[in-house]
């Protein structure tokens, strides 16, 4: 089993929609969590980071963390096609590892 | 502000021939690493360096060496180039190791024929 894994779709959704990204995990030591946005051959960008369990919101963006479950989330409202990208989740602990763990990603296309 | 900074963007390298390629920050950040990111296979950790003076093996460091110059400038040096390293290679820095998020370049394209 994977530490981080990702539904690496593609997604597709009407412009407009409520999009749904989700990783799991299985390391519980995992304290710190992130997700980034990617377009298509740049770097990946970081969109929202959160500690511990609970709920982030920022602009239309808005990111979840149930620890207990070992879920998180990320939720985008009013979708854009600019919002079409490749979307990484990414977390680490502070004594574990040597860094960031990476979920591969999914693909969301937003379509007008 | 330009963050992290790879250079070159893209490379076309014969097989067995050498390169470097260079990445600095100016955010102050103490961590920087370097990742490349194959499709299918996520980002995939190649060497990191925790603070200045300090550089550690990751996911997949065979092939590859790295040199924290200073604070700002972390390289990444290929010394025999092979085909299974066409990839695409991201610096990225932070402020510590743990627990602080993580900033990317933009990438290096590297095609080795």
């Amino acid at each position: 089993q994977k530490e981080v894994e990702q539904d690496p779709g593609p997604l597709s959704v009407p412009e407009g929609a409520i999009v749904s990204l989700n990783c799991t995990y299985s390391n519980s030591a995992f304290q710190y969590f992130m997700w980034y946005r990617q377009y298509s051959r740049k770097g990946p960008e970081l969109l929202m980071y959160t500690y511990s369990s609970g709920n982030k919101e920022d602009g239309r963006f808005t990111a979840q963390v149930d620890k207990s479950s070992k879920y998180i989330s990320l939720f985008i409202r009013d979708s854009q096609p600019s919002d079409s990208a490749t979307y990484l989740c990414a977390m680490s602990a502070m004594n574990y590892g040597q860094n960031f763990v990476f979920g591969p990603g999914t693909r969301l296309s937003v379509l007008p | 502000n330009a963050g992290v900074t790879q250079t070159p963007k893209f490379q076309v390298l014969k097989t067995g021939q050498s390169m470097t390629l260079q990445c600095a920050q100016d955010m102050n950040h103490n961590s920087m690493y370097w990742y490349r990111q194959d499709p299918g296979m996520g980002l995939r950790l190649i060497y990191y360096s925790a603070s200045e003076g300090t550089t550690d093996k990751g996911e997949v460091p065979n092939g590859y060496n790295v040199s924290r110059l200073n604070k700002r400038e972390f390289s990444l040096r290929l010394e025999s180039a092979a085909p299974s390293q066409t990839s695409v290679y991201f610096c990225a820095s932070s402020e510590a190791l743990r627990g602080t998020e993580a900033f990317f370049g933009q990438g290096t394209r590297l095609t080795v024929v």
